[in-house]
């Protein structure tokens, strides 16, 4: 298993611009969450789906985030329009439930000029 | 407010020694304790995760242990690695009743091993 697969990397956008982070988890694992890392906050929780439904949305910052999961295979993390202060590195990671580990993909950094 | 506190903040260890990480949480009630490991420029990688019910649980070198009483837990490192230099997160689960529960993340402890 490639495990969990995010893209792009390395995200760098001018601000006002939309930006869109994607999401291929680990098949079979129910559950998608979606976590942004900065040095003053750590990881928090934006977002997480189960069986591709949003669940809990309340760590979403703003309606200028949005994150969508069409399929058991594919989610996405919009944002729109982008800030400096939305520059951190957003992680994505999915479980089979409540007693399983995570498994993170390797994160995306954004930069927000 | 359900919180998880981690100590030390960071670490300077050399190869080769031992070390133990801490974590105290408040977080209620309570569903799973685990401790992740983060590389430079990496997810966190799981190390150990524990229930209630269990007091300690190894995973090679690393060996985590768990007071549900004291609401305490702590990882211990063995013969510490250059490898083994990464940030240390400490996660509490809170337990709805459900099959998900909210995650509470410790800042988590920076390990640096040095030759």
């Amino acid at each position: 298993d490639a495990g969990v697969i995010q893209s792009p990397r390395h995200e760098v956008t001018e601000m006002g611009q939309e930006v869109t982070l994607r999401c291929k988890p680990i098949s079979g694992h129910d559950y998608l969450f979606w976590y942004r890392q900065t040095m003053m906050r750590g990881l928090e929780l934006l977002i997480y789906f189960n069986n591709n439904v949003p669940i809990d949305d309340s760590g979403m910052p703003e309606d200028r985030f949005s994150a969508k999961m069409p399929n058991a295979s594919f989610s996405t993390l919009k944002i729109q329009p982008s800030e400096p202060r939305d520059s951190a590195v957003y992680f994505c990671a999915s479980s089979r439930g409540a007693n399983y580990g995570y498994t993170f993909g390797s994160g995306t950094r954004l930069t927000v000029v | 407010k359900n919180q998880v506190e981690q100590s030390p903040q960071s670490l300077i260890i050399l190869e080769g020694k031992n070390c133990t990480l801490q974590c105290n949480y408040t977080v209620s009630p309570f569903s799973n304790l685990r401790w992740y490991k983060q590389d430079t420029g990496r997810g966190p990688v799981s190390l150990t995760i524990m229930t209630f019910s269990e007091n300690t649980k190894s995973n090679g070198r690393y060996t985590a242990t768990l007071d549900a009483d004291t609401k305490q837990s702590s990882l211990h490192i063995t013969a510490s690695q250059l490898s083994d230099s990464a940030s240390y997160i400490c996660v509490v689960s809170e337990n709805y009743g459900g099959s998900q529960g909210n995650l509470i993340f410790g800042k988590g402890t920076k390990l640096s091993v040095k030759p």
